[in-house]
């Protein structure tokens, strides 16, 4: 079945930092990517998405391609800061007729000043 | 903002008590799904809901579990016996109509704790 593998983490970072997530996918259609985040004690939160190939989704400096030809959608940032610190999740919808989203272990993030 | 919410924020039972878990999608929204994360683990599709009935489950989602809108606004999960790998956080999520592009919304969440 469709399945999503992102980086373990924690990753820590100190401000300013550059960022790289990475997150791979397997589907048998043409899903949509997603990137969800998740700050403490809240629930998760679209960050961005991309709907087909060479798409890319940007939102609050972050951004991602969607790259078919390597079944990928890495996370970046140029610049991280210590509010950026938090779980990010990959995840796809797989265009069925539900749509459910299925998630990446997700990877938490730690920006230290 | 238009959100989803859900109560309680937090539920205690112990093994073998029924748990009820709430949410309130967005009001326009046609769509709605439970989603629940282990702790630790990864966040895990339940179950989603449209036109009144269920429209597609995981495996996960055995005969102990049963959802249901009852009033035309809240999206109830129901779980008849729990049992202490029920523990997780659920969440809740609704969308305004189908298709892989649009967004789903998501609820803060419910901490189930089963001792």
């Amino acid at each position: 079945g469709d399945s999503v593998t992102q980086m373990e983490g924690p990753v820590t970072l100190s401000e300013e930092a550059f960022l790289t997530i990475n997150c791979t996918y397997t589907a048998t259609g043409y899903p949509s990517l997603f990137w969800y985040v998740q700050y403490p004690g809240e629930g998760l939160q679209l960050l961005l998405k991309a709907t087909k190939a060479d798409d890319k989704g940007s939102n609050k400096g972050f951004e991602a391609t969607y790259r078919k030809e390597t079944t990928s959608f890495h996370l970046e940032k140029g610049s991280v800061q210590v509010s950026d610190s938090a779980v990010y999740f990959c995840a796809l919808s797989d265009g069925g007729a539900t749509n459910k989203l299925i998630f990446g272990t997700g990877t938490l993030l730690a920006v230290q000043p | 903002e238009p959100e989803v919410t859900q109560t309680p924020s937090h539920q205690v039972t112990q093994m073998g008590q029924e748990v009820i878990l709430r949410c309130v999608p967005i009001s326009n929204h046609l769509y709605f799904y439970w989603y629940r994360q282990i702790l630790g683990q990864k966040v895990e599709f339940l179950v989603s809901f449209y036109n009144n009935e269920i429209s597609e489950k995981s495996e996960i989602f055995d005969d102990q579990f049963s959802v249901e809108r009852p009033d035309g606004s809240n999206f109830t999960l129901k779980i008849r016996s729990t049992k202490l790998e029920d523990s997780a956080m659920y969440f809740c999520a609704s969308t305004p109509r189908g298709g892989a592009t649009y967004e789903q919304y998501f609820g803060p969440g419910t901490r189930l704790t089963v001792t």
